[in-house]
């Protein structure tokens, strides 16, 4: 039973740049959840996709993207990057039959910025 | 005010102590709640879910206060290995998906 996999692991990009994460959900799981955690701090909620398109979203700027394939995996699209988006982006699954909001969590990418 | 609340911690215990977390959190129309563990530097991993009923997972004992918008989790008798940040999360949503919110973790040092 596959579990949640993100690529890359880690990433250096610099200020202004632009970023694709990616992220293939545990096996039978169709709904994904994008998150970054800062150094210290919990995971802050980017958005959420189901069936090819966003239908939750946090407090993040238009800069902050996303899609999802088909298949269920997703990217996670950054762009103009800035040093504050330096952090751990983690990418959850869950399954959306039977209601069930239980995730699952991937090894996360560690983005830094320079 | 932030939407989840824990108790800010670090908690350190010896080995064999109970220990306790507390968690609040500002929605009343929430709608699902959960433990999750995470250890440095690695992704959190679901701990427990939590019901109104209670639930308990051997060592482990959540519960949830929805009059009062708090959740609770119970450690007994410590081991080396739950050394970890305890994560307090609350999920809602819309129409279609829910939203999570994590608290911002509680770190546990169990000492020998």
């Amino acid at each position: 039973d596959a579990g949640v996999t993100q690529s890359p692991t880690h990433l250096i990009k610099t200020r202004g740049q632009q970023v694709t994460l990616r992220c293939s959900p545990k096996s039978g799981h169709d709904t994904v959840s994008w998150y970054q955690q800062a150094l210290g701090q919990g995971p802050q909620f980017i958005f959420q996709y189901y069936e090819e398109e966003e239908r939750q979203r946090g407090n993040f700027p238009d800069r902050f993207s996303g899609h999802q394939y088909p298949n269920y995996s997703s990217e996670l699209n950054v762009n103009a990057l800035l040093l504050g988006d330096s952090a751990l982006y983690l990418c959850a699954s869950s399954l959306e039959v039977g209601n069930t909001d239980t995730q699952y969590f991937g090894p996360g990418t560690r983005l830094t910025v320079l | 005010r932030k939407e989840v609340e824990q108790d800010p911690g670090p908690f350190n215990v010896p080995e064999g102590a109970t220990v306790a977390f507390n968690c609040t959190y500002s929605n009343s129309a929430s709608q699902s709640f959960f433990w999750y563990r995470q250890d440095c530097r690695k992704e959190p991993k679901l701990l427990m879910s939590v019901y109104s009923s209670g639930n308990e997972d051997g060592r482990f004992t959540a519960q949830l206060n929805r009059a009062s918008q708090y959740i609770s989790l119970l450690i007994r008798d410590s081991k080396l290995s739950d050394s970890a940040t305890y994560l307090c999360v609350v999920n809602g949503g819309n129409t279609g998906g829910f939203k999570t919110i994590f608290g911002a973790g509680t770190r546990l040092f169990v000492k020998a």
